[in-house]
């Protein structure tokens, strides 16, 4: 079981916005640890979407945005597209226990 | 842009040890910023960070299955691998490798994943 929460879906139309929260703890993204989040297509491998907190890698749209306050981060897309139907991850460092990389329990996105 | 390849058995009997390489292309194993990374995914199920090894040598395993899991690395053939020992049918899942990029911890290129099936 991950130490990092998403809901596991979310779904919302064409055009419009959705946020997903990424909730942890301490000893992980309250620990002052960077959040990082992933896309996945289906039948494909994770894509890097959103690092440090924030940051877009070279050809993500800036309609993908990312944010952390406290233990929690959050992840919003706007303008939703078809395309953006996927599986979406956050990722982080924990401390609990003994130290190791961890990902989030993963938020399938639907357009209706 | 580095480019990482997987490849592997794709069938492993129960108690047998996994064996995976990802051939790194575009890129070096040697590379001071990277640490060359597996991690995997039951079918339908999330990801499962399994450990990671830089170019020293040094290595850093997930503690759930450390006592299992050995990663090397060739850098003459810009290759590191993945050994899995006493596999069971949870062991079942796509293996992916991907580098984690040293300053920010995050991982920013990934191969294509190889499924492999610990089946009798």
């Amino acid at each position: 079981q991950s130490v990092l929460t998403q809901p596991p879906s979310v779904s919302e139309a064409p055009g419009q916005r959705v946020t997903i929260s990424c909730t942890g703890s301490s000893s992980n993204i309250g620990a002052g640890y960077d959040v990082h989040w992933y896309q996945q297509l289906p039948g494909t491998a994770p894509k890097l979407l959103i690092y440090g907190n924030s940051n877009r890698p070279s050809g993500v749209p800036d309609r993908f945005s990312g944010s952390k306050s406290g233990t929690s981060a959050s992840l919003a897309i706007t303008g939703l597209q078809a395309e953006d139907e996927a599986d979406y991850y956050c990722q982080s460092y924990d401390t609990s226990l003994s130290a190791r990389y961890v990902f989030g329990t993963g938020t399938k996105v639907t357009v209706l | 842009q580095v480019q990482l390849q997987e490849s592997g058995p794709g069938l492993v009997k129960p108690s047998e040890t996994l064996s995976l390489t990802c051939t790194v292309s575009g890129g070096s194993v040697s590379s001071g910023n990277s640490y060359w990374s597996w991690i995997r995914q039951p079918p339908g199920k999330g990801l499962e960070w399994i450990g990671y090894i830089y170019v020293s040598g040094s290595t850093n395993y997930n503690p759930s299955l450390k006592s299992r899991v050995t990663i090397s690395v060739d850098t003459s053939k810009n290759q590191f691998s993945l050994k899995l020992s006493s596999v069971t049918a949870a062991d079942t899942a796509i293996y992916y490798c991907a580098r984690l990029e040293a300053d920010g911890y995050y991982f920013d290129y990934w191969g294509q994943g190889t499924l492999v099936t610990v089946s009798s």
